[in-house]
């Protein structure tokens, strides 16, 4: 079945641009995480929803940083007034997660954003 | 503070010989432990978690309590072996989140 998707695979901002990621979750799951991938580390947590729930943004860097999953399926990451340090692999994550279960975490293709 | 150390960034072995890649975390819990394996050009994906004592492609992870670790280990590298692997507890902090080491490059030398 189809996985995760994200849109778009590529992003070039110039700085102070705003910019709008997004993720298409696999249908049915429940949980939905982004995280941030800094070139040679990690993912790194940055926000997390349960259905339409944003239960916790403590990863967010700054307020310029905003998610929204409004319906609970499709979910969108936006950057205001983006900076250099800002560039990064953004990647979205679904998962089952039924009765609290810990479900496996299906990562999407990531979107690569570079801001000049 | 909860920490994932993955001590060696770059690993290379020549196929056929053992790999073990290391990871410890420092959490006053008990975490659920997974490692993630990343393929050239391929996403993210599962390559075997702690719960489910399962071997995949031959890899296999013991989780040491006392020291805190969670090494992978495969007796016999394969060329289709080399790729990106991530240690990645997760501390049940409320919402399942995956705290990610900092990853190995495997490269298998045929």
């Amino acid at each position: 079945g189809a996985g995760v998707s994200q849109s778009p695979r590529y992003k070039v901002a110039k700085r102070g641009q705003d910019v709008a990621l997004r993720c298409d979750p696999i249908s049915g799951h429940v949980s939905l995480f982004w995280y941030q991938q800094a070139l040679g580390q990690g993912p790194e947590f940055l926000t997390y929803f349960q259905n339409e729930a944003q239960l916790d943004k403590s990863g967010l860097p700054s307020d310029r940083f905003f998610a929204e999953r409004p319906e609970g399926s499709v979910s969108t990451l936006k950057i205001q007034r983006t900076q250099q340090e800002d560039s990064a692999v953004y990647l979205c994550a679904s998962s089952l997660d039924l009765a609290g279960y810990q479900e496996t975490q299906y990562f999407g293709p990531g979107t690569r954003l570079l801001v000049l | 503070a909860q920490r994932v150390t993955q001590p060696e960034k770059l690993l290379s072995v020549f196929k056929g010989a053992p790999v073990e890649l290391k990871c410890n975390y420092s959490y006053s819990g008990s975490p659920e432990l997974f490692w993630y394996v990343q393929y050239s050009r391929q996403r993210l994906q599962l390559l075997l978690r702690h719960i489910s004592r399962e071997s995949i492609k031959g890899f296999t992870a013991d989780l040491n309590k006392g020291e805190t670790s969670f090494h992978l280990k495969k007796p016999f590298a394969q060329e289709e072996d080399s790729a990106m692997y991530y240690c990645a507890p997760s501390f049940r902090d409320g919402n399942n989140r995956l705290a990610f080491g900092k990853g190995n490059q495997v490269v298998v030398i045929p």
